[in-house]
């Protein structure tokens, strides 16, 4: 069964670095996602992303981030200056249709010390 | 009110029990609806999608109620591998429909 994979699964970072978390969503789907759980918390979205651009981002979804599609297959997620608070689990997720169900990927790990 | 509203729990019932969860959301223009399950420290997966005729897939059956703004689900037969954290999950919408937005979820445990 095709599912969405991510990498890394753990990043650990220094306050003020940049991260980007690297994520292949299922190969024929068009519409991919950026979610993040922070410990304990519920999931939030953060960003979709269909057709080569941007189609909806949530207020977390400020400056700092940044989504790009480089090739045929990977999508990722950039966070420019971390900060303590963008410790998290990131989540990637891709569906074939906007209202059709997401898929998830086993999500990256992201600690800023 | 919160967009997607659930029952925190935790909910603790034996093995073999029927459990309940319920979940109301505000967006009455949402179209799509779902139930995921999440393990600890592991990615939402679907449980199964929300239809208004109602649906079941084994053990498990969802109801939608859209006048009510109320979504159901039911575990029959409860066994120890269900128990995780149960997410509704609404859709934004038409002016928002990729964007979905996660309950907080529903703990459930199941006890030998």
């Amino acid at each position: 069964e095709p599912e969405v994979t991510q990498t890394p699964s753990h990043q650990v970072t220094q306050m003020g670095q940049e991260v980007i978390l690297r994520c292949v969503p299922i190969s024929n789907h068009l519409y991919f996602y950026w979610y993040r759980q922070i410990l304990g918390q519920k999931v939030e979205f953060l960003v979709s992303f269909y057709n080569n651009e941007i189609s909806e981002k949530s207020e977390i979804f400020d400056d700092q981030f940044s989504v790009e599609r480089p090739d045929g297959s990977n999508f990722t997620l950039k966070i420019r200056s971390t900060k303590l608070e963008d410790s998290a689990m990131y989540f990637c997720a891709s569906s074939l249709e906007h209202t059709d169900t997401q898929y998830f990927g086993p999500g990256t790990r992201l600690t800023v010390l | 009110r919160k967009e997607v509203e659930q029952d925190p729990g935790p909910f603790n019932v034996p093995e073999g029990a029927t459990v309940a969860f319920n979940c109301t959301y505000s967006n009455s223009a949402s179209q799509s609806f779902f139930w995921y399950r999440q393990d600890c420290r592991k990615e939402p997966k679907l449980l199964m999608s929300v239809y208004s005729s109602g649906n079941e897939d084994g053990r498990f059956t969802a109801q939608l109620n859209r006048a009510s703004q109320y979504i159901s689900l039911l575990i029959r037969d409860s066994k120890l591998s269900d128990s995780a954290t149960y997410l509704c999950v609404v859709n934004g919408g038409d002016s928002s429909a990729s964007k979905i937005i996660f309950g907080s979820g529903t703990r459930l445990s199941i006890r030998p």
